[in-house]
């Protein structure tokens, strides 16, 4: 699987909207992005993940570059709640038995 | 949906002894479940990778005989630490997926299970 970088720590303000970047420069044509996030002593949490088309849910919007090489994770009102490491990774998706590598993550801090 | 829980969330135990970890998908039949172990102020680190009905496989450098992976059912798969050491002491975490449409191969991770030993 390629190999993401993400920033070590970011912050924004409460309310504002929260961009987090990942580089993988050297995602393959069948390999997805996916986003996770792990609040302090819990399971990671699924977020969002995509191929090339920019995806949108409930909790965040998936923008990817149109080269693929990046993407950013948008999460457009930051709360408090939202602290978090956030892992970006890229995996090989169609079957079920593909496993994550997870790296470092950005640990986003939230300010009130 | 897509919930996993881990039991027990926390446990205690002397250098010696065996540990058994619960891992089940609530609401889905999981395929292949996976588990990964997390030391304090790192990521995560896959420990092995387990089908139902099959042997599971271990990631390099992880023993096989002393971390016991069953994963008899759909929904539950049990993870043994077998003479349990203080190096052992670490949040042991599972997830599971079920299938490979998309979105059905995403994996769904439980809330963890914080081992330590005295």
């Amino acid at each position: 699987d390629a190999k993401t970088t993400q920033p070590t720590s970011m912050d924004c303000a409460e309310g504002r909207a929260a961009n987090l970047p990942c580089n993988h420069s050297t995602i393959s044509g069948n390999e997805y992005v996916y986003w996770y996030r792990q609040i302090h002593s819990q399971g990671p949490q699924y977020i969002i993940h995509g191929l090339k088309n920019n995806e949108t849910n409930e909790m965040a919007s998936l923008i990817i570059t149109e080269d693929r090489k990046s993407s950013t994770l948008i999460l457009p009102h930051a709360t408090l709640r939202d602290t978090a490491v956030y892992y970006c990774i890229v995996r090989v998706a169609g079957q079920s038995s593909y496993k994550l590598i997870f790296g470092s993550g950005t640990r986003l801090l939230v300010r009130p | 949906g897509a919930v996993v829980s881990q039991h027990p969330s926390w446990v205690i135990c002397k250098s010696g002894t065996s540990v058994k970890i619960e891992c089940r998908s609530l609401d889905f039949q999981a395929t292949t479940m996976f588990w990964y172990r997390q030391f304090p102020k790192q990521s995560l680190m896959l420990m092995a990778t387990s089908n139902e009905g099959s042997k599971a496989t271990y990631e390099q450098g992880v023993e096989k005989d002393k971390f016991l992976i069953n994963h008899a059912s759909l929904t539950l798969s049990t993870l043994t630490v077998t003479s349990a050491h203080p190096e052992d002491s670490s949040f042991y975490i599972c997830s599971a997926s079920w299938g490979r449409l998309f979105g059905q191969e995403t994996q769904y991770f439980g809330p963890g299970t914080r081992l330590l030993v005295l």
